[in-house]
């Protein structure tokens, strides 16, 4: 089974300010991973598929690379509305998640 | 537009079991998957399956096998998850999201989730 985790656990930023989050799979799973954003008492909403490409309706500050088994997920800077937890997935697997909160 | 929409919130005792439903507009249903994510109070996401809605395959997770099903009815374009022999860890919010018809993958829509207590 690929476990995936991701760094830092808790990541304290101010608006405007550039956040990174790492996601790291125990195996390769070439470009097949998604990135999800879930905000308190809310669905999650998918960010990024495949690795590099952002769903429908994400913005541009929102950006994914990586391959293999280590994945970034890079914000380029930070709205008010993007503090909170950001989760990694591949296929049947859910990365423990990012918070991202205001510093 | 796309939506899923699932049924209300339940209560159950444990050893019972719960049928939840997940209800597909704006797509054609048997184009694609649904799976099901649960999330446990406090806790992060939790993959528990996929089901093809084109024919009915389904994949599960591990941690589950014997205790879920997952079904569809393409006439009314709805997805069922029933989780038999509650226990109090299986308290969580439970999402249906369209996934791939073939495969679990992405997951592009989501329901706004069902809240299940499993509490004596």
């Amino acid at each position: 089974e690929i476990v995936l985790t991701q760094s830092p656990a808790t990541l304290s930023l101010s608006p405007g300010e550039r956040a990174t989050l790492s996601c790291r799979a125990s195996q390769s799973v070439s470009s097949y991973l998604a990135w999800y954003q879930q905000k308190p008492g809310q669905a999650p909403r998918l960010l990024i598929y495949d690795a590099s490409n952002r769903a429908t309706g994400i913005p541009a500050r929102f950006s994914g690379s990586g391959s293999g088994t280590d994945f970034t997920l890079t914000i380029s800077s930070l709205e008010p509305e993007d503090f909170a937890v950001y989760y990694c997935q591949q296929r049947s697997n859910f990365g423990p998640g990012t918070k991202v909160d205001i510093k | 537009q796309v939506q899923l929409v699932q049924s209300g919130a339940e209560v159950k005792k444990p050893g019972a079991s719960v049928k939840v439903s997940c209800k597909a507009s704006g797509y054609t249903f048997t184009s694609y998957g649904i799976s099901w994510v649960r999330q446990a109070p406090g806790q992060g996401l939790e993959w528990m399956g996929w089901i093809s809605a084109y024919n009915g395959n389904t994949n599960y997770a591990q941690k589950l096998q014997g205790r879920v099903t997952m079904t569809t009815d393409t006439s009314t374009s709805t997805a069922y998850m029933e989780l038999r022999s509650l226990r109090s860890d299986d308290t969580a919010v439970y999402y249906c999201a369209r996934d791939g018809v073939a495969v679990a993958g992405d997951l592009d829509v989501w329901g706004k989730g069902t809240t299940v207590t499993v509490s004596s």
